[in-house]
C-alpha cells in the first residue's frame, strides 16, 4: 500500500516566523509531487508542484523534494495569520496519494 | 478564466438512495478525477476519466461509478448509499503537459450527508 504520510499537528508558530510543514512518502518510484492548503469548509488549493530533487521557490513558499530519502518539505517564510488553514501533501500521477494534513495555526 | 465548478453544493440523501454529482473541468483541461474526503482525512481517489474512459481508480466498491461526456464534463454516481458514504466529494481538473507532468486543481466541492 503506497503512502504519503503527514504530522497531523496542530503546528503553531507565531506571525513572522517560518513555518516547516514535512512528509514523507513510501512510493521510490514517485515523481511528482505537491502541496494544497485547505481552508476549514473549503476545497484544496494548489500551493506547489515539485518534480525534481532540489528546491523550488514561489513567493514566500519554499518546496523540498529529496527523492534519495523519500521526504517532501513545505516551508513558509514570515507566516501570517492567513495561512493558517491544513495543508496536504500528495505524490502520484492521476491517482493523486495524499497524505492526512497538517494543521497550521499562526499566531498573531 | 472559468475554473472547476461542480454541483450542487450541498445534498442531503437517505441510506439506499442514489446520487449524481457534476463536474465542469477548468478551461483547457480534459481530464477530471474525482476523491472523497471524509471529515480530519485527506482525499481518497475513486477514479479519473480522460477521452471518455475511466483510466484509473482506486479502491471503491461498485456502487461509485462516473462518466465523462465529449465537453469534458463529468458525473460521479453513487448507489445505494450507505451512512459512510457522508463526505465532500471533491472533482480535480488537469491537462497533461508536454514533459509528462499533471497538476491537478480542485473545484469547491459537493458535500453529502446520509441520513
Amino acid at each position: 500500500q503506497k503512502e504519503v504520510e503527514q504530522n497531523s499537528g496542530p503546528l503553531s508558530v507565531p506571525e513572522g516566523a517560518i513555518a516547516s510543514l514535512n512528509c514523507t512518502y513510501s512510493d521510490r518510484v514517485s515523481q511528482s509531487f505537491f502541496w494544497y492548503r485547505q481552508y476549514s469548509g473549503k476545497s484544496p488549493e494548489l500551493i506547489m508542484s515539485i518534480y525534481s530533487n532540489g528546491d523550488k521557490e514561489d513567493g514566500r513558499f519554499t518546496a523540498q523534494l529529496n527523492k534519495a530519502s523519500q521526504y517532501v518539505s513545505l516551508l513558509i517564510r514570515d507566516s501570517q495569520p492567513s495561512d493558517s488553514a491544513t495543508y496536504l501533501c500528495a505524490s502520484g500521477r492521476g491517482k493523486l496519494i495524499f497524505g492526512q494534513g497538517t494543521e497550521l495555526s499562526v499566531k498573531p | 478564466d472559468a475554473g472547476v465548478t461542480q454541483s450542487p453544493t450541498h445534498l442531503i440523501k437517505t441510506r439506499g438512495q442514489q446520487v449524481t454529482l457534476r463536474c465542469s473541468p477548468k478551461s483547457g483541461h480534459d481530464t477530471v478525477s474525482w476523491y472523497q474526503q471524509a471529515l480530519g482525512q485527506g482525499p481518497q481517489f475513486i477514479f479519473q476519466y480522460y477521452e471518455e474512459e475511466e483510466r484509473q481508480r482506486g479502491n471503491f466498491p461498485d456502487r461509485f461509478s462516473g462518466h465523462q461526456y465529449p465537453n469534458y464534463s463529468s458525473e460521479l454516481n453513487v448507489n445505494a448509499l450507505l451512512l459512510g458514504d457522508s463526505a465532500l466529494y471533491l472533482c480535480a481538473s488537469s491537462l497533461l503537459g508536454l514533459a509528462g507532468e499533471e497538476t491537478q486543481y480542485f473545484g469547491p466541492g459537493t458535500r453529502l450527508l446520509v441520513l
